[in-house]
């Protein structure tokens, strides 16, 4: 699709085991972003990539969070040892390089919802 | 990136417009001030942005004060599917920096 897309939109797991979410950017972002919120709150940031500079990490909660994205497209977002503060909708968005497109617009995918047991 | 600071609700009739302010009075020049929306268990959506000018598209118009200090997004012909959660934001641009979310002002649109 022409979209961000996200997988699984729903995952329900027990406390301590380990997740991985996924976000497949629209084709040609350059930037890709990962969001959570919880139930009734605003968007969190998480994780901010940008083409080939080193990402940045400053909105991760813990060392039980991290991310990767392998050749500057697809993103895995992995929580170890999940926790049931964990539980919140995750969002992944992408962007265009600055010089296309409109400056700072982000395109959200669906979300995963993540409930920790 | 500047704090901003909205109403937590507000309320609109159908076929009105609706006026959502934001105040965002140490936003710096380079920053740039953006509109997203997000309706219930969807994404985030982009309405709008604008540095100085008043900005218009299809969707919105902003308007910025000339101290920049606050704005207003204008739904001019406001319907039921604009009833959302609606954030202000106020970012450099051209960086491709993170945009930092609050926690908006729950716009709705009632017949």
């Amino acid at each position: 699709g022409a979209g961000v897309s996200q997988s699984p939109s729903n995952k329900v797991t027990e406390k301590g085991k380990d997740v991985e979410l996924r976000c497949d950017p629209i084709s040609g972002h350059t930037a890709l972003y990962w969001y959570r919120q919880s139930l009734g709150q605003g968007l969190e940031f998480l994780i901010y990539f940008q083409g080939n500079s080193a990402p940045d990490k400053s909105g991760l909660p813990s060392d039980r969070f991290s991310a990767e994205r392998t050749g500057g497209s697809v993103s895995t977002l992995t929580i170890q040892r999940t926790q049931q503060e964990d539980s919140a909708v995750y969002l992944c968005a992408s962007s265009p390089r600055s010089s296309s497109g409109r400056p700072g617009e982000l395109f959200f995918g669906e979300g995963s919802r993540l409930t920790v047991l | 990136d500047a704090k901003t600071t909205q109403p937590p609700s507000m309320d609109c009739a159908e076929g009105r417009a609706a006026n959502l302010p934001c105040n965002h009075s140490t936003i710096s020049g380079n920053e740039y001030v953006y509109w997203y929306r997000q309706i219930h268990s969807q994404g985030p959506q982009y309405i709008i942005h604008g540095l100085k000018n008043n900005e218009t598209n299809e969707m919105a118009s902003l308007i910025i004060t000339e101290d920049r200090k606050s704005s207003t997004l204008i739904l001019p012909h406001a319907t039921l599917r604009d009833t959302a959660v609606y954030y202000c934001i106020v970012s450099i641009t051209g960086t491709a920096s993170k945009l930092t979310f609050g926690t908006g002002t729950r716009l709705q649109v009632t017949l």
